[in-house]
């Protein structure tokens, strides 16, 4: 089955860190770009990082720059998000997903079910 | 940067209904947009890309419209399974990777 399945989340304290990871499987995991994606409670869903397929580019967020940090294990078919610094503003649900890019723009074809990630005081 | 407003923001519907969400874009972005279905509790789940490409196994009831500024996505028989939030996000190469505000259905 061609799936992403993302773990790691959970409660932490104000300023506190956390490391989300998210393993595939079902698809070639090195071929694709990957992103996370939060919901915060109902609320919209923001992009908050990019990391191309071979590690090369990655991007994030204004809203996370600085305090996160994305990478991925091609050879462990796994992605990881290691959050610092964390503040009751990143209380949310963390996606995982798969982007394909249509003439350079890309879309994401392939979510996990998300990992929730509490921040409180 | 470019920012995208869905609308409504929330509409009521009865099943068997044709339905239309709409996604305006502060400037012009020729067809590259996607459409996301988000059920409650559950991931968003890619229905549309390039504005009018239906991703495989999406029902053929959805369809997607519309360039530059203004698109559409329509439903054209609402389905007791269609009943979610439906987003949409511009297709860019680089970031941010925006999506738009979103519009719940709901059950009249």
């Amino acid at each position: 089955e061609v799936q992403v399945v993302e773990s790691g989340g959970g409660s932490v304290q104000t300023g506190g860190s956390l490391r989300l990871s998210c393993v595939a499987s079902g698809f070639t995991f090195s071929s694709y770009a990957m992103n996370w994606v939060r919901q915060a409670p109902g609320k919209g869903l923001e992009w908050i990082s990019y990391i191309s397929s071979d590690s090369s580019i990655i991007y994030y967020g204004d809203s996370v720059k600085g305090r996160f940090t994305v990478s991925r294990d091609n050879a462990k078919n796994s992605l990881q998000l290691q959050m610092n610094s964390l503040s009751a503003d990143d209380t949310a649900v963390y996606y995982c997903a798969a982007s394909s890019s249509w003439f350079g723009g890309w879309y994401f074809d392939l979510w996990g079910r998300g990992t929730l990630v509490t921040v409180s005081s | 940067d470019i920012q995208l407003t869905q609308s409504p923001s929330f509409l009521s519907a009865s099943l068997g209904d044709r339905v239309t969400i709409t996604c305006r874009a502060s400037q012009g972005i020729g067809s590259y947009l996607a459409w996301y279905q988000q059920k409650p509790g559950k991931a968003p789940k890619l229905l549309i890309y390039a504005a009018s490409t239906l991703q495989s196994g999406v029902p053929s009831r959805f369809s997607g419209s519309g360039s530059e500024t203004e698109f559409t996505l329509a439903i054209s028989s609402l389905q007791p399974e269609d009943f979610a939030t439906y987003y949409c996000q511009r297709l860019k190469s680089y970031p941010p990777f925006t999506f738009g505000g979103g519009t719940k259905v709901e059950i009249k």
